[in-house]
Order: C-alpha cells, then structure tokens, then sequence
C-alpha cells in the first residue's frame, strides 16, 4: 500500500512569490492535513480537510491556504512568502470519518527554502 | 489547552545502553497518544498508538508505556540506527482531534 506522497520534495522561492505543494494521501484515507515544521518551532499545525471541506484550522495567516479535491488529494498555498515561511511542509493522512482516534501518517514533506 | 513535554530535549547512549524518553501530556481526556520517529530531513515515521493508561506496545528494541499522565518509551539496546528525533503527541476527546505534537527528543547512539 503506498504511502504519502508529496511533491515537490524541495524547491526554493524568492520572497513576494507564491509556492504551491501537493499531498496524495493513502488510498481510501479522506482526511488530509498539513503542518508546518521549522526547528524553532517544531511541528505546528496549518489546516486539516475532509471531503473537500477544511473541517480544522491553525493559527496561520491567511496568506496559508489549502483545497482538497474529490480524489482526496490537497494541495496548500503560501502567497507573498517570506523568508520566515522557510520550513519542511508535511501531509499527512488519516482514515477518520469523525477525526476521532485514528492515527496520521505522514510524507516525507516538502522543503521549502524562501530567498 | 492541551499540552505535551517531552524530556530530555537531546540524549546521547552508547550502544547497547538502554534508555528512556519521557513523555508528559496534559489533555481533558486522552483519546490516543501516538509516538513517531523523525530521521533528518524526513516526515515522521509512526511508531505506536496506545489508547489507554497501563497499555503497552512493542516493536523490535522500543517498547512504549502510558500513564494517566506520561509515556515512556524505552530503548533496549540501542544500536546507532536508532539515531532520530521521537516525537510524542496526544489527541484529546471531544474538540477538533488534531493532535498535539511535543517538541520532541534527539537521540543520538554512537557504536
């Protein structure tokens, strides 16, 4: 069964620009989220969607946005980025229906470098 | 609000000298804790999900434990592959259930 998987695993950005990752979660798991992982800060949660829907939100600026499409795939967004918005970007997946309970897994993330 | 410390923040074993992380979790009501481990410039690895205090779970030289309060997770005879960061995180019943991840413990063992 594969795993998560994320694209691209690393790119670079200059500042002002707009970056967007994507995420294909385990087969049959409908909830993706993503996370934020700086060493500073450690991992710090971005949003979470469900069929389609962001069911849970983070406390990230707005310039941070994500969709999820009828496959279950997501994708998140950062416009403007700043130098501060380098960081390892991880997916992760989860059978839940509920959110309840179950346990995420992760990719390998994608490495963003904002110059 | 929930909150998860992990302690120590770095530890240094020489192989073959068994350890143990500690994990401390402050939650209105555990539904999971789940340990990960995260090799350098990867997502984490998911280790174990225990569920309910007095659990225990094993796989290969790691064995975890959980408490109303903590989770350890002990190293037997580690070998210098066991090298990584172990990150712990606890889902709360009720509210969103996206876990709450600690800052994690750096291991280092040296052959």
């Amino acid at each position: 069964k594969a795993g998560v998987t994320q694209t691209p695993r690393y790119l670079i950005k200059t500042r002002g620009q707009q970056v967007t990752l994507s995420c294909s979660p385990i087969s049959g798991h409908r909830s993706v989220s993503w996370y934020q992982q700086t060493p500073g800060q450690g991992l710090q949660f971005l949003f979470e969607y469900f069929s389609e829907t962001q069911r849970n939100k983070g406390n990230f600026p707005g310039r941070f946005s994500g969709r999820q499409f009828s496959n279950s795939r997501s994708e998140m967004n950062v416009s403007t980025l700043e130098l501060g918005d380098s960081a390892l970007y991880l997916c992760a997946s989860s059978s839940s229906t509920s959110g309840a309970g179950n346990t995420i897994y992760f990719g390998e993330g994608s490495w963003l470098t904002v110059v | 609000e929930d909150q998860v410390t992990q302690s120590p923040e770095a530890l240094r074993l020489q192989e073959g000298e068994s350890s143990s992380l500690n994990c401390s979790y402050t939650v209105s009501g555990l539904r999971g804790l789940f340990w990960y481990r995260q090799d350098p410039g990867k997502g984490p690895e998911f280790l174990f999900t225990l569920y309910s205090a007095g659990e225990e779970k094993e796989k290969e030289r790691l064995k975890a434990t959980l408490t109303k309060k903590e989770s350890f997770l002990h190293i037997t005879a580690p070998k210098p592959e066991d090298s990584a960061t172990y990150l712990c995180a606890v889902q709360a019943k009720g509210g969103s259930y996206i876990p709450t991840f600690g800052r994690g413990t750096s291991l280092i063992v040296h052959p």
